[in-house]
């Protein structure tokens, strides 16, 4: 079973509008971490923002935001005024706390395509 | 800090050859690993690290070894290339200390098996 699926494969977006990425996950594990990495074309992973299962808020880094609704086991990833540079493919991945290795589990991710 | 560095950025094989990926961090992180990227598709991983001298299995290892002799260099070796090994690979680290955990990734390396 897919434990990190993003439904959408590609997005377009206005530039300066807001956007948002899907992302569901499955875990039994009351402790987990959701992460999003954006992949410019030029292939690097970057990490942008981070969600704890316990914590209270959602997480803001910027212009990302991450809107963690816990029990339909969502973590979408909202862009604000989308600029130009935002055009990559967006990764979703899960920690599961259980695991003392902290390794990660991606989803597919999505493009996301920012028009001028 | 350089961060994670990995070599080399490109590299071609044939079918039946071997080689290895370097992958070198200096932030003294104590965990590593290494994914694959499919075109297309997200993150598998291959083999990771907790420690010198610890590593295991992820996802997808068949095919490949590692071996963790000290804390900053974590290589990768790929034996028998096929073209099923065809793929970006990603090194990338992180650390215990941190509350996030958040994995820390190398340029990559793109391998192509012909």
């Amino acid at each position: 079973a897919q434990k990190i699926t993003q439904t959408q494969p590609g997005m377009f977006v206005q530039e300066k509008e807001a956007v948002t990425l899907d992302c569901t996950y499955d875990t039994s594990d009351p402790s987990y971490g959701l992460f999003w990495y954006k992949q410019p074309s030029s292939g690097e992973m970057i990490f942008l923002i981070y969600q704890g299962s316990y914590d209270q808020q959602n997480a803001t880094e910027g212009r990302y935001s991450l809107n963690f609704q816990k029990a339909r086991k969502s973590a979408n990833l909202v862009i604000s005024a989308s600029q130009l540079g935002d055009s990559a493919m967006y990764f979703c991945a899960m920690r599961e706390g259980e695991d003392s290795s902290y390794k990660l589990i991606f989803g597919s991710g999505t493009r996301l395509l920012v028009r001028p | 800090n350089a961060g994670v560095t990995q070599t080399p950025k490109f590299r071609i094989l044939k079918i039946g050859q071997s080689m290895t990926l370097q992958c070198t961090q200096d932030m003294n992180h104590n965990y590593m690993y290494w994914y694959r990227q499919d075109p297309g598709m997200g993150l598998k991983l291959i083999y990771y690290s907790v420690g010198a001298g610890i590593t295991d299995k992820g996802e997808v290892p068949n095919g490949y070894n590692v071996s963790r002799s000290t804390t900053e260099d974590f290589p990768l070796r790929l034996e028998l290339a096929a073209p099923s090994q065809t793929s970006v690979y990603f090194c990338a680290s992180s650390y215990s200390t941190s509350v996030v955990y958040e994995q820390y990734f190398g340029p990559g390396t793109r391998l192509t098996v012909t």
